[in-house]
């Protein structure tokens, strides 16, 4: 089974400051059909989770250009360029490309 | 519009069974591979099973808490997605989510299940 890992698990940041977020599988996740199934999800408090990023860097519709994904292999990244106060909550990658699917412990993005 | 709706959810005891269901709109649901997610109050979220297409086989995949008591099955003509839950445990209780991480979908709101006595 793949292993998520997320680092850090939880973040205070400045509202106006970046903030990356870092997800490490225990296994690459090219899946056969070459792309690569890695998404990263954004819970507010009291909401569901909301898709953010698919296939390591597309940014869902509607989602802001201050959010970024990145990485290769088994190591990828989520970048905020600078935090708003509605970007708090926690953070979740995902990787669906090999069964069973599974998520990293998810971080917590707070404002300082 | 592009949609899952999830529905089913209720207050049952343990050792009793419920299906939730998930209405898919605005994709093309019969080439979707579906799966469910749970998430336990305050905890993460937890990947529960998977159906592919019927063109790859309806293979399913199962997390090794729920595999042989929950059931995920498709009704491709209605755009339906299911989840049949049997001896369920205090431990099943949380908000189920249908998803379908392969395709650029949002995910929906969710539908409660709480096992208790």
């Amino acid at each position: 089974d793949i292993v998520m890992t997320q680092t850090p698990l939880s973040s205070p940041v400045t509202l106006g400051q970046p903030a990356s977020i870092s997800c490490r599988s225990s296994q690459g996740l090219v899946h056969s059909d070459g792309n690569t199934y890695l998404s990263w999800l954004q819970q507010r408090p009291g909401q569901p989770p909301r898709l953010l990023i698919y296939k390591i860097s597309n940014r869902f519709s509607g989602v802001p250009d201050r959010f970024s994904g990145s990485g290769a292999g088994t190591d990828f990244t989520l970048k905020i360029s600078s935090v708003e106060a509605e970007d708090v909550g926690v953070y979740y990658c995902m990787q669906a490309t090999q069964s069973p699917y599974s998520f990293g412990q998810g971080t917590k993005l707070e404002i300082k | 519009e592009v949609q899952l709706v999830e529905s089913g959810g209720g207050l049952v005891k343990p050792g009793e069974s419920l299906r939730l269901s998930c209405a898919a709109s605005g994709f093309t649901f019969s080439r979707a591979w579906m799966s469910w997610v749970r998430q336990a109050p305050g905890k993460g979220l937890e990947w529960v099973g998977r159906i592919k297409s019927k063109t790859d086989g309806e293979t399913i995949d199962y997390a090794a808490p729920v595999k042989g008591r929950f059931t995920i099955s498709r009704d491709d003509s209605r755009n339906t997605l299911y989840l049949q839950m049997s001896s369920l445990k205090t431990e099943d209780t949380g908000v189920y989510y249908c998803t379908t991480p392969g395709n650029v979908v949002p995910w929906g709101q969710g539908t409660l299940v709480t096992v208790s006595s």
